[in-house]
C-alpha cells in the first residue's frame, strides 16, 4: 500500500533556482495539503486543495505555488528558492466531508544554499 | 486567525511515569485530531475526537475533548521508550491547524 508518495526525498538548491515537489496519493481522497516543518517546530500549512480543481492559501503561502493536477496529484513549486525556505516539506491527504484523518508522505528534505 | 497552542513544549520523564500534553485553541473546534511523529519520521494519525466532553482510550493513551470544544488533552500511563516522539494536536473545519507540539523523551 503506497498511500502518499513524495518525490524527491532530498534536494539541495542554490538561491534563485526553481523546483517542483511532487505528491501523489492512491487512497481516492478529495483533500490534499502541503506543510512545511522547520527544526523543532510544528507543521505550518502552505496550501491546500479541498477537491480536484480548487486550491487555497494556508498560513504561509508566500514564495510558493501549487497545482492540483488531478485527484491523485498535488504539486508544490518554488519559483525562486530562498534560504528561508530550507525546511522539511510534507504532503498529506484526507477525506473531505467530514474532514478525516490526514495521511502523510515521508517528506522532502530541502536545503537552499 | 485561529491559533492552537500546546503545553508543555518539552517533557522528559522516567520510564514508567505518566505524561500529559494539553492543547488549547483560540476558537471553538468542530473536532480535533492527535498525531505522533517519531524523530526523523512523518506525523502518524492517532485519533479524532468530535463530541463535547468525549473521552477515548487506546491501550495506555487517553484522549479528552473539552466541554467547550476549545481544549483537549492526551495522557499516557506508564510511559515506555517506544512512546518517544512529538505529539501534535490539530483542529479545524475544512482544513486543520496544527498545534506547536510536545516533544516527549523517555529515560530508561
Amino acid at each position: 500500500n503506497a498511500g502518499v508518495t513524495q518525490t524527491p526525498k532530498f534536494q539541495v538548491l542554490k538561491t534563485g533556482q526553481s523546483m517542483t515537489l511532487q505528491c501523489a496519493q492512491d487512497m481516492n481522497h478529495n483533500s490534499m495539503y502541503w506543510y512545511r516543518q522547520d527544526p523543532g517546530m510544528g507543521l505550518r500549512l502552505i496550501y491546500y486543495s479541498a477537491s480536484e480543481g480548487t486550491t487555497d492559501k494556508g498560513e504561509v503561502p508566500n514564495g510558493y505555488n501549487v497545482s492540483r493536477l488531478n485527484k491523485r496529484e498535488f504539486s508544490l513549486r518554488l519559483e525562486s528558492a530562498a534560504p528561508s525556505q530550507t525546511s522539511v516539506y510534507f504532503c498529506a491527504s484526507s477525506e473531505a466531508n467530514p474532514l478525516g484523518p490526514q495521511h502523510f508522505g515521508d517528506g522532502t528534505r530541502l536545503s537552499i544554499l | 486567525g485561529q491559533q492552537v497552542m500546546q503545553i508543555p513544549q518539552y517533557q522528559h520523564v522516567q520510564e514508567g511515569e505518566d505524561f500529559t500534553t494539553y492543547c488549547n485553541s483560540s476558537t471553538t473546534l468542530s473536532n480535533i485530531q492527535w498525531y505522533k511523529q517519531r524523530p526523523g519520521g512523518h506525523p502518524v494519525f492517532l485519533i479524532q475526537l468530535v463530541k463535547s466532553g468525549e473521552v477515548k482510550k487506546q491501550k495506555r493513551l487517553t484522549f479528552q475533548f473539552g466541554e467547550a470544544k476549545k481544549n483537549s488533552s492526551l495522557h499516557i500511563t506508564a510511559t515506555q521508550t517506544t512512546d518517544v516522539g512529538t505529539y501534535f494536536c490539530a483542529g479545524g473545519d475544512y482544513k486543520y491547524i496544527f498545534g506547536t507540539g510536545t516533544r516527549l523523551k523517555v529515560l530508561a
